[in-house]
């Protein structure tokens, strides 16, 4: 079945200090996409980057970097320099190409990780 | 650009009163568009899809339905309202797949609205 995990439920930090965002996936699909989502406090899901299972070189957007390893199954994000804006709950999700014409291509949402980033 | 809408923004209903959100996207055309809900615990589940107009597709059966009256509008509806009801309604949109002509469901990103903030009481 397919699943999404992120252990980490809180992570608090002091500005400036890197922080990374665990995501761990488990699906038998072998075409599948991973997406990250931003939700600040004001609700809104922020899309911040996706990746589809052929492609797993990682992905540097300023401050924000992806490092994807198919052999542990996870996507993990990281914040360099962490700052008070960036406070919010990330989502990690998957798409598999496999449920496409049952469940409409489908996000499977991980619980999120709530940061906090404190000045 | 793209935009998508969601209204009202927040709203207080009492139990057993129906309801009604709406969604709509401008800039696209033929999009797929999905209702997802957000319950306190933080997990989003999704209720509706749809590749179409009165194309609907339930994920989850309970006292929710999902129309699609226009190609850019998609609304949310409940006849009468659960307490379990509450909760944080999402609406998204993404690029339709294509093949054989025929509109398809896709994998592209899905890119969410605003979302409205359901209180049942």
């Amino acid at each position: 079945a397919q699943k999404v995990t992120q252990a980490q439920t809180e992570i608090s930090v002091v500005e400036k200090e890197d922080v990374t965002l665990d995501c761990v996936y488990e699906t038998r699909d072998t075409t599948y996409y991973l997406f990250w989502y931003k939700q600040p406090p004001s609700g809104e899901l922020v899309f911040l980057i996706r990746r589809n299972s052929f492609d797993e070189q990682n992905e540097i957007s300023g401050r924000y970097s992806w490092n994807f390893q198919k052999s542990t199954s996870s996507f993990n994000f990281t914040i360099t320099a962490s700052q008070v804006v960036d406070s919010a709950v990330y989502f990690c999700a998957l798409s598999e190409a496999g449920l496409l014409y049952n469940q409409g291509g489908k996000l499977i949402f991980g619980q999120g990780t709530e940061l906090s980033v404190k000045p | 650009s793209q935009t998508i809408h969601q209204w009202p923004a927040t709203l207080v209903q009492p139990v057993g009163s129906p309801l009604s959100l709406e969604c709509t996207v401008e800039g696209t055309s033929n999009p797929n568009l999905y209702w997802y809900r957000q319950a306190a615990g933080r997990g989003l589940q999704l209720l509706f899809y749809s590749i179409g107009i009165d194309q609907i597709s339930s994920e989850v059966p309970q006292n929710l339905s999902a129309s699609r009256p226009q190609d850019r509008q998609f609304i949310l509806s409940s006849k009468k309202l659960l307490l379990s009801d509450s909760g944080f309604y999402l609406c998204a949109w993404n690029l339709a797949g294509l093949a054989g002509g025929q509109v398809q469901p896709s994998t592209d990103t899905q890119y969410f609205g605003p979302g409205t903030r359901l209180t049942v009481l």
